[in-house]
């Protein structure tokens, strides 16, 4: 069954710092994925797309890392920022068969003060 | 930016009764998508629109629910007699290609009391 897990499913930062979040997955064939930015009452926003032979892409503050064979992905997040608060979700395509993607349940991250 | 445009942003109504939620796709995609959202919960895949013609339907997706795209700029989820459970935020999306990311609109706010 094609599923996406991302950990963790929240996360408390001080502004300024760093943070990883994680994404597991298990759809099959993989065309790409990618993450997503949620405010809160907002529609997503795209912020990266990786494709098979991709292993890292970065958008400003924002770096994902594909690992293809382990089927895993992560965003870092440099220097947050407290307009970095938001739900993070990962988002995964298959080739042929079905072309909706398969949407994790996202990571919630707060950046404080 | 192009943007995808919802209308209302938030509609309340009783249930049983009928709503309608649109969406102005942006001008040059050719696939529209309707998914939701329960409060705290993941997006849900709920229909995919090309050609004028439902392309895939989640098992969400039963006969309360239809779509239309009723002239070349408005595609509209219509949600027959509803309940409690269809509280939700109602997201539309479209994109260029099957191998593009989604634009997502910021949504219409469903309460059905």
């Amino acid at each position: 069954k094609n599923q996406v897990e991302q950990s963790p499913q929240s996360l408390i930062i001080l502004e300024g710092k760093n943070c990883t979040l994680q994404c597991n997955y298990t759809v099959s064939p993989f065309s790409n994925l990618r993450w997503y930015k949620q405010d809160t009452g907002r529609g997503p926003v795209s912020l990266t797309i990786m494709t098979f032979s991709e292993n890292t892409k970065s958008n400003g503050r924002y770096t994902a890392t594909l690992d293809a064979d382990t089927k895993q992905s992560s965003l870092h997040i440099t220097a947050s920022q407290l307009s970095d608060s938001a739900s993070y979700i990962c988002v995964v395509s298959r080739t042929g068969g079905s072309y909706i993607p398969t949407f994790g349940r996202g990571t919630s991250l707060i950046v404080h003060p | 930016e192009p943007e995808v445009t919802q209308t209302p942003s938030h509609q309340v109504t009783q249930m049983g009764q009928e709503v309608i939620l649109r969406c102005v796709p942006i001008s040059n995609h050719l696939y529209f998508y309707w998914y939701r959202q329960i409060l705290g919960q993941k997006v849900e895949f709920l229909v995919s629109f090309y050609n004028n013609e439902i392309s895939e339907k989640s098992e969400i997706f039963d006969d309360q629910f239809s779509v239309e795209r009723p002239d070349g700029s408005n595609f509209t989820l219509k949600i027959r007699s509803t309940k409690l459970e269809d509280s939700a935020m109602y997201f539309c999306a479209s994109r260029e290609g099957q191998d593009y990311g989604y634009t997502f609109g910021s949504g219409t706010r469903l309460t059905v009391v």
